[in-house]
């Protein structure tokens, strides 16, 4: 079995600070990585996703985060936040079963990130 | 295009009754999940379908919940005899092969047992 560890429930920041969202997973399998956001009222966007190759991954809207194998972490940044970057935002976890593109997403308990002016 | 839809967008029910959520996924999408939303909770994984494949059942929660997905595309969500630890949000989503395990998630039906 998968699990995700968000371990910050809320981060407050101030616009144009840069910001953290930290990740970490266990599981006795290899995984896939997503971050996804959620605004107020809305489902869920994918950010970004970490499948294979270079550990860096860039996603939409200035976000990127690197996987760590040894720390089994996925940790989200941004170099400069804006007030419209306040939401929710899940860490999340596919098993990889090789050769298909299907899975069961298990999140993190998420983390609201809310920026100040 | 038009992504993935579901109705109501909000219910509220007495405990006790049945409910029918619906999800219309991504025309194309060959494979559908239901997710639900709760504050003590989290985001949990209640069903998936796939193609033809038999689903994948393995989080609802009790037999109460169901899922049906006719035709290989709307999906429908059915909870008996509710309780009110069902309340919740509820999120569909689907993908197809070649996606890379992106999901695309609807906005949920919000649902609240009295």
């Amino acid at each position: 079995a998968q699990s995700v560890t968000q371990l910050d429930s809320q981060v407050p920041v101030f616009e144009e600070a840069p910001v953290e969202l930290r990740c970490n997973y266990s599981s006795s399998v290899s995984v896939y990585l997503f971050w996804y956001v959620q605004y107020p009222n809305q489902g869920l966007q994918l950010l970004l996703k970490y499948l294979s190759g270079s550990t860096l991954v860039k996603g939409i809207n200035g976000f990127e985060a690197e996987f760590n194998k040894s720390q089994t972490s996925f940790h989200l940044r941004k170099p400069s936040v804006h007030i419209s970057d306040t939401a929710e935002y899940f860490c999340a976890v596919i098993k990889n079963a090789g050769g298909t593109s299907y899975g069961k997403l298990t999140f993190g308990q998420g983390t609201i990130l809310t920026v100040h002016p | 295009g038009a992504g993935v839809s579901q109705s109501p967008s909000n219910k509220v029910t007495e405990k006790g009754k049945d409910v029918e959520l619906r999800c219309d996924p991504i025309s194309g999408h060959t494979a559908l999940y239901w997710y639900r939303q709760s504050l003590g909770q989290g985001l949990e994984f209640l069903i998936y379908f796939q193609g033809n494949s038999a689903p994948d059942k393995s989080g609802l929660p009790s037999d109460r919940f169901s899922a049906e997905r006719t035709g290989g595309s709307v999906s429908t969500l059915t909870i008996q005899r509710t309780q009110q630890e069902d309340s919740a949000v509820y999120l569909c989503a689907s993908t197809y092969s070649g996606q890379g395990y992106e999901q695309y998630f609807g906005p949920g039906t919000r649902l609240t047992v009295t």
